[in-house]
């Protein structure tokens, strides 16, 4: 089946370190964005890639850090810097040659700072 | 893109229509109105989207009044499993904003026996 996977579900991070979050997608999607939700919030984009070794900071970027070497993978680090006590950090792909297509969105990874 | 306002909570009998309604009065001609949903804990789910015309697909409907400044989501058989955050959005896909996809506070359906 195709779709977006994310890994892990639930992560604790300890105040000073750094995790990565994965993200896999195998729609053949050009377009990936990593969103923020915070609790009680709507979701708030914090990086997208347009096409593979190209991505933009999105509108909370600080704190974060993302590549894009393959087409498939778009992992983000959460680095010390992200203040952010718990998120729900979500995954997004776009595709089929426009940007008004429908975004596939994989089912999350939930970020706990002890 | 143009702010969208939602009613905070609706509540829907199961095997009526559920109708949400969406402001949207400052959208300019080329943005699009785009429904997606957010069961608890999950990502968001795609529903429809439109420019101008009313459009239908498997899920629902979406009516876009003639002014563009609202638009009523309608779920024809709402089931239990519809319980969900329903997010109401105006895209505008062209220049920096790159098809990201701005999203409010929603709209809490209840669906109940």
């Amino acid at each position: 089946d195709g779709g977006i996977t994310q890994s892990p579900k639930y992560l604790f991070r300890k105040e000073g370190q750094n995790v990565t979050l994965s993200c896999e997608q195998n729609l053949n999607h050009d377009a990936m964005y990593w969103y923020r939700q915070d609790p009680g919030q709507g979701l708030r984009l914090i990086y997208y890639s347009q096409i593979v070794n190209d991505f933009q900071k999105g509108d909370i970027a600080e704190g974060y850090s993302v590549s894009r070497e393959k087409k498939e993978s778009f992992p983000l680090t959460v680095t010390s810097a992200q203040k952010n006590p718990t998120a729900f950090d979500l995954c997004a792909s776009l595709g089929g040659g426009s940007l008004y297509n429908e975004q596939f969105f994989g089912p999350g990874t939930r970020l706990t700072v002890l | 893109d143009a702010k969208t306002t939602q009613p905070p909570s609706m509540d829907c009998a199961e095997g009526r229509a559920a109708n949400l309604p969406c402001n949207h009065s400052t959208i300019s001609g080329n943005e699009y109105v785009y429904w997606y949903r957010q069961i608890h804990s999950q990502g968001p789910q795609y529903i429809i989207h439109g420019l101008k015309n009313n459009e239908t697909n498997e899920m629902a409907s979406l009516i876009i009044t003639e002014d563009r400044k609202s638009s009523t989501l309608i779920l024809p058989h709402a089931t239990l499993r519809d319980t969900a955050v329903y997010y109401c959005i105006v895209l505008n896909a062209g220049g920096t904003s790159y098809g990201k996809l701005t999203f409010g506070q929603g709209t809490i359906l209840t669906v109940h026996p």
